[in-house]
Order: structure tokens, then sequence, then C-alpha cells
């Protein structure tokens, strides 16, 4: 069974640097062709892609946002963490982490909401 | 503005076929993933690749692609498939993941 979970601060304040960890189980990021990736969602609007790093390190940025975004993983712990600097109130939304196969989220976390304020 | 275009909302009487649109020039050369959320929920996968519907999923939900138009179908609407719908593909360089703008599914 495969399992994402994202943990992070529930509270941010504009300029701070907020980072992501996503833990997950049932998968490893070494197996070929895997990538974890995070998806975002302001409060009643759409799913927005931010980044995805696959199990060759390939990394994969959001090109209007790619100057505030870093994406890495353990390999060995089963995490990916995402950091994104000089947070902004348009910035608040739910957080999600996903196993990507290719382009698609096969399988999603449970989200984080991330108050900007 | 997204690459993937989709209509905001679409209704369906109960039990009837309804079909949820998604455009974009990207999907010329790939297909769509399909997703269904609903309220307070994290998003679920219901049709990848060339109309493929993970384990669990309803056979009642299918995929199809024609030109720059991809197609989520429903036959058969049921009360529970009332929910926002999202698109994804490639952008058109290919490169980056890209979501249409959902649709917001009403079963009447």
């Amino acid at each position: 069974q495969i399992t994402l979970k994202e943990s992070g601060p529930t509270l941010v304040k504009p300029t701070q640097t907020l980072t992501l960890t996503c833990s997950f189980s049932g998968f490893s990021l070494r197996t070929t062709g895997v990538g974890v990736g995070w998806i975002r969602q302001p409060p009643g609007k759409a799913l927005e892609w931010l980044a995805l790093i696959y199990w060759n390190e390939d990394k994969r940025y959001n090109p209007s946002l790619k100057s505030r975004l870093t994406i890495t993983k353990d390999t060995s712990r089963n995490q990916v963490v995402l950091r994104i600097t000089d947070m902004d109130p348009v910035d608040t939304a739910t957080y999600y982490c996903g196993q990507f196969n290719s382009m698609t989220a096969m399988h999603w976390g449970q989200g984080t909401p991330v108050p900007v304020s | 503005s997204s690459e993937l275009t989709q209509d905001p909302a679409v209704s369906v009487a109960l039990g009837q076929t309804v079909r949820i649109t998604c455009q974009g020039d990207s999907l010329r050369s790939y297909f769509p993933s399909w997703y269904q959320q609903k309220p307070g929920q994290a998003p679920v996968l219901v049709i990848y690749g060339r109309n493929i519907r993970p384990s669990g999923i309803p056979d009642r939900f299918s995929g199809s692609n024609s030109g720059n138009t991809g197609s989520l179908t429903i036959t058969g609407a049921q009360a529970d498939d009332e929910a926002d719908y999202y698109c994804n593909s490639r952008d058109i360089s290919g490169y980056h993941p890209v979501f249409g703008g959902g649709t917001k599914l009403t079963v009447l």
C-alpha cells in the first residue's frame, strides 16, 4: 500500500522560507521511473504543480516559481523536501505531495494547509 | 492561466452520461490524466494513459483523446460522482506537468 504524508509549519510569516517534508511508504525512489512531486491548491482555486524529483535526481520546477523552489530527496529515509523562499500571503494554500509516474500523480498525500500571515 | 482549459461547471441528471473536456495543444501528443476531488479531500486519480483506470475506480469512468481535446466520460452518473475534476498532462514543452483549471460536476 502506497502512502504519502506531508508535514510542515502550521503558519508562515511573509518573507519567511517554507520547508515541507513528504514522508512516504510502499515504494522507493530508487525505482526507475518513479518521482515525487508537490502540488498546491489555494482555497477555492485550482491545483498548481510546483516541483518534481525523479529517481535519477532529475528535477523539474514550475517555470513561474522556479527561482523560489528547491526540491531534494533522502532516498534512505523515504522523504522528499520542498523549500519555498520569500513566502507571501498569495502562497496560502493546501500543499500536497504525490507519487509520480512520468507526469501523472498516481497517489496523493492528504495535504497540509499552510496559511501565510 | 493554465495551458489546459476546462469548462468551469457541468451538470448531469442522475444516471445519465456526461463528458468533461480538457483542451490544450500538448494533448495532440500526450494523453491527459484525470483526477476527482471531493470537498475537503485530496484528489484521486481516476484515468491515466490510454484510458487506464487505477484499481478501485468504477468502469463507468472512461477517457478518450481527439486532436487537442481530452475527455473524461462518466456513463450512468451517480450522486457520489459529484465533485471537481481536473485534467493534467505535460506543458507544451513536454518538460513539466500542468493541471487544468478544473470542472465542477453537479449531479441533479
